[in-house]
């Protein structure tokens, strides 16, 4: 069964402090590693896919990496707009649905 | 180019009661797929339509939940006879193609179900 981890659950930075969410995971054939952003009350707002070790994406302040067992979220001098919950979902062979993460809570403070 | 549309945002419902859950996929998409968000939880996977067919409902409660995508019209997510633990926030999703290795989903605002 594929399964997605994401440490650590809430994370509370200072405006500039940069640092890295984790998301770890088991799937038989990746398909892809996909990140979105969610802010409370609306739905997942996608952010990133990955599909093979050593491969990075970047878009303004974030950067995604992956290995073949986890895949992190830099966040660069984060701004408080980046508060949201940031979740981490796999894609595994054939017709399987996107398996998601409980996603990593970020807090930035002015 | 609208995104995904789910109506209504919120509805509340009373125990025993049924409840309709609307979605209508980004323009051009034909695949949908339904998932339940609880608090402190991970968005979970119910099922995946396409047209007039469902492809996969293993995440879906074998009673009271039905889903359809009919050839015109909305996807419909269906709760029959709602308990207090079907209380979640229920979101839809769209893609263009399945399969493809680039294919990923839209999701809707969700639709936030109360039962009293």
């Amino acid at each position: 069964e594929d399964q997605v981890t994401q440490s650590p659950e809430a994370l509370r930075l200072q405006e500039g402090e940069s640092s890295s969410l984790n998301c770890s995971y088991t799937v038989s054939g990746l398909r892809g590693l996909f990140w979105y952003r969610q802010d409370p009350g609306k739905g997942p707002e996608f952010l990133f896919t990955l599909y093979s070790a050593g491969e990075e994406k970047e878009k303004e302040r974030l950067k995604a990496t992956l290995t073949k067992k986890e895949s992190f979220l830099h966040i660069t001098a984060p701004k408080p707009e980046d508060s949201a919950t940031y979740l981490c979902a796999v894609r595994g062979p054939g017709n399987t649905p996107l398996v998601f993460g409980k996603g990593t809570r970020l807090s930035v403070i002015a | 180019n609208a995104g995904v549309m789910q109506n209504p945002r919120h509805l509340v419902r009373r125990r025993g009661q049924e409840a309709r859950l609307r979605c209508s996929p980004m323009k051009g998409h034909s695949h949908v797929y339904w998932y339940r968000q609880l608090p402190e939880e991970g968005l979970k996977f119910m099922v995946y339509l396409q047209k007039e067919n469902i492809i996969d409902e293993s995440g879906m409660p074998k009673e009271r939940f039905s889903a359809e995508f009919p050839k015109e019209g909305p996807s419909i997510l269906r709760i029959q006879q709602v308990v207090r633990g079907d209380s979640a926030a229920y979101f839809c999703a769209s893609s263009p193609v399945q399969g493809a290795t680039n294919e990923k989903l839209f999701f809707g605002s969700g639709t936030q179900l109360s039962v009293l």
